[in-house]
């Protein structure tokens, strides 16, 4: 299958500051991208879909002006947490979709906000 | 009513024995099916997708679709300890922009 690479992996950061989380995919490109939240014991929650080139559409009720999405090329989107707070730790996975293909997830970020 | 609706579990299952996991749907527009593996701290892995109805069958997975009925499941067949993980459901509508909705997961253990 396709492969999806995240980075960093895990991040600690102090109240305030902001995260920046790239994702890309290896050997393919990916005509859209996908940023989700996942909580302890909870399913995925969609943030945004992002397409190369355009501007990303949020899931009602993710703020924009917190969770900045790029995606500037087709193997490459990232997710800024801007200002971060405590209730934004959380563990956030990308996906990447060729053209007329599933979904396939990167490893996924551990972010914990002190 | 959640749109995509599964069993939380833990759905205990001996080893070798078939895991049976099922998931309904809300939305008759769905198209797409998929299921995917997930392992504690690990994000999700893709297992199999079907998008007609009937049975897919793919090595010891078997995913099973009922549009009249909204469901699908999937069949794990010898299973193994190695299986035990939360498996999510997730679905794509017609127009939802290839958008998955995932099912909150059910938690599969495989015993000795």
């Amino acid at each position: 299958g396709a492969v999806v690479s995240q980075h960093p992996s895990r991040v600690i950061c102090k109240s305030g500051t902001s995260v920046k989380i790239e994702c890309r995919s290896l050997d393919f490109q990916a005509t859209t991208m996908f940023w989700y939240r996942q909580f302890p014991k909870q399913s995925l929650m969609l943030m945004a879909t992002s397409n190369e080139g355009s501007k990303a559409t949020y899931e009602q009720g993710v703020e924009k002006d917190k969770f900045l999405i790029n995606h500037a090329s087709l193997t490459l989107s990232t997710l800024t947490v801007t200002s971060a707070h405590p209730e934004d730790s959380s563990f956030y996975i990308c996906s990447a979709r060729e053209e007329r293909s599933s979904q396939f997830f990167g490893p996924g970020t551990r972010l914990t906000v002190l | 009513q959640k749109e995509v609706e599964q069993n939380s579990g833990p759905l205990s299952v001996p080893e070798g024995a078939i895991a049976s996991l099922n998931c309904t749907y809300s939305d008759r527009g769905s198209q797409s099916f998929f299921w995917y593996r997930q392992y504690s701290g690990k994000s999700p892995e893709l297992i199999m997708f079907i998008y007609s109805n009937g049975d897919k069958e793919d090595g010891r997975f078997t995913a099973q679709l009922n549009k009249a009925s909204q469901y699908v499941s999937l069949l794990i067949r010898d299973s193994q300890p190695s299986d035990s993980a939360t498996y999510l459901c997730a679905v794509t509508v017609t127009g939802g922009g290839n958008k998955l909705t995932f099912g909150t997961g059910t938690q599969l253990k495989v015993e000795l």
